[in-house]
């Protein structure tokens, strides 16, 4: 079955610190990958996506993630994080010839920026 | 201008009610989707509606039914509510059905049977 890895449960780190969130997918076809942001109590935001063209995709509030085909992955990075990043970080893959639409969302890793 | 809303925020209700969610998008979109976030975080598909049609029909119970009245309206009722129901819901919608389109998320509803 098609899914989508998350290997970090749970990132800490403290303020101005680089941090990179790890996303791999399981996947022998071509993918569209996504990274979604969930604040506390709040919906899902996008962050950026990758369709095609340049492996190195550049989001909103300062994050960038690279996909790596080889390695089937979609790490998310962010050189210096802020207190208000503090939240919960969704990776999310969309198979070509899957059901039309789909997505199919990792478990999620909760960033914890710390003073 | 909330692009796409979900009514009620929270939902507290006893075993074996009936109940709806509402969602509605003003973006114009197609297609809409309901997603269920279990208690560990985990999100995943219900059902896809595009223009009105359902498309995506994951393992859902049938006690769970969407309806879409029009293309900027995704309903989702659920009958004879269980303990692992208990969940938050979120609706999301994009222009259309393709792989290539983002989808964007309401704020979710926060589902507790007791």
């Amino acid at each position: 079955a098609q899914s989508v890895t998350q290997l970090d449960s749970q990132v800490p780190v403290f303020e101005e610190a680089p941090v990179e969130l790890r996303c791999n997918y399981s996947s022998s076809v071509s993918v569209y990958l996504f990274w979604y942001v969930q604040y506390p109590n709040q919906g899902l935001q996008l962050l950026l996506k990758y369709l095609s063209g340049s492996t190195l995709v550049k989001g909103i509030n300062g994050f960038e993630a690279e996909f790596n085909k080889s390695q089937t992955s979609f790490h998310l990075r962010k050189p210096s994080v802020h207190i208000s990043d503090t939240a919960e970080y969704f990776c999310a893959v969309k198979y070509y010839g899957g059901s039309q639409g789909n997505l199919i969302f990792g478990k999620g890793t909760k960033l914890s920026v710390k003073p | 201008d909330t692009a796409v809303s979900q009514t009620p925020k929270y939902l507290v209700t006893q075993m074996g009610n009936d109940k709806s969610i509402k969602c509605e998008q003003n973006l114009g979109h197609d297609t809409m989707y309901w997603y269920k976030q279990d208690s560990k975080k985990f999100l995943k598909i219900m059902f896809s509606y595009n223009n009105k049609e359902l498309i995506i029909n994951e393992t859902v119970p049938n006690r769970f039914s969407p309806k879409s009245p029009d293309k900027a309206h995704l309903n989702l009722h659920i009958n004879s509510l269980e303990l692992g129901d208990s969940a938050v819901y979120f609706c999301a919608s994009s222009h259309g059905g393709t792989s290539t389109d983002t989808q964007y998320f309401g704020p979710g509803t926060r589902l507790t049977v007791l």
